[in-house]
């Protein structure tokens, strides 16, 4: 199937400090990405809808100015998390839609853990 | 989207078949049928699609009522290695995915 990347897998950063996390689509084209986060124990939360050349579109209660998404290419796309906080300190996941697929399946990345001290 | 209904958590025992129903009475027409696997820090993994009838594949398979107001997950022979959370969910193609809790899947010995 469909490979979708993350980088780094791990961060920790002092608290006031920006974090920029990366998803790639490696063997496919990707004009929607989207961004979730996950707390311990608890189901996927959709942050935000990333599309190529344009800008993104957030779910309601998610900081647009905090949460940075770019959707650079068809390939890449980046969370910048700004001003961390330790409440911000999360699991972080992308996924990347395969558009020319009959079934147009999304694929996800091995996520990113943020610790914010 | 339509919203979807799951067990909270399941047991079984390795080399069971196990069946997770998923409801989903509000489903469109257009709206296709996706199961994924999670474990614990990492991202889903994608198992299964299907539209109607029964799908499968090389992992599980998936059935679908003519209503399509249910589906079920069927994984053959399971390991402990399929102790996960397993989450059903329905759109259509450019819809976005939103999780249900998912049910939670635990392989005893």
């Amino acid at each position: 199937g469909a490979v979708v990347s993350q980088h780094p897998s791990r961060v920790i950063c002092k608290s006031g400090t920006s974090v920029k996390i990366e998803c790639r689509s490696l063997d496919f084209q990707a004009t929607t990405m989207f961004w979730y986060r996950q707390f311990p124990k608890q189901s996927l939360m959709l942050m935000a809808t990333s599309n190529e050349g344009s800008k993104a579109t957030y779910e309601q209660g998610v900081e647009k100015d905090k949460f940075l998404i770019n959707h650079a290419s068809l390939t890449l796309s980046t969370l910048t998390v700004t001003s961390a906080h330790p409440e911000d300190s999360s699991f972080y996941i992308c996924s990347a839609r395969d558009s020319t697929a009959s079934t147009d399946t999304q694929y996800f990345g091995p996520g990113t853990r943020l610790t914010v001290l | 989207l339509a919203k979807t209904t799951q067990p909270i958590s399941m047991d079984s025992y390795e080399g069971q078949e196990v069946n997770i129903t998923c409801s989903h009475n509000n489903i469109a027409t257009n709206d296709y049928i996706t199961w994924y696997q999670q474990f614990p820090s990492q991202g889903p993994r994608f198992i299964i699609q299907g539209y109607k009838t029964k799908v499968t594949n090389e992992v599980a398979s998936l059935f679908i009522p003519a209503d399509r107001k249910s589906s079920t997950l069927s994984l053959p022979r399971v390991s402990l290695s399929d102790t996960a959370v397993y989450y059903c969910l329905v759109g259509a193609r450019d819809d976005k995915i939103i999780f249900g809790k998912g049910t939670r899947l635990h392989i005893l010995p």
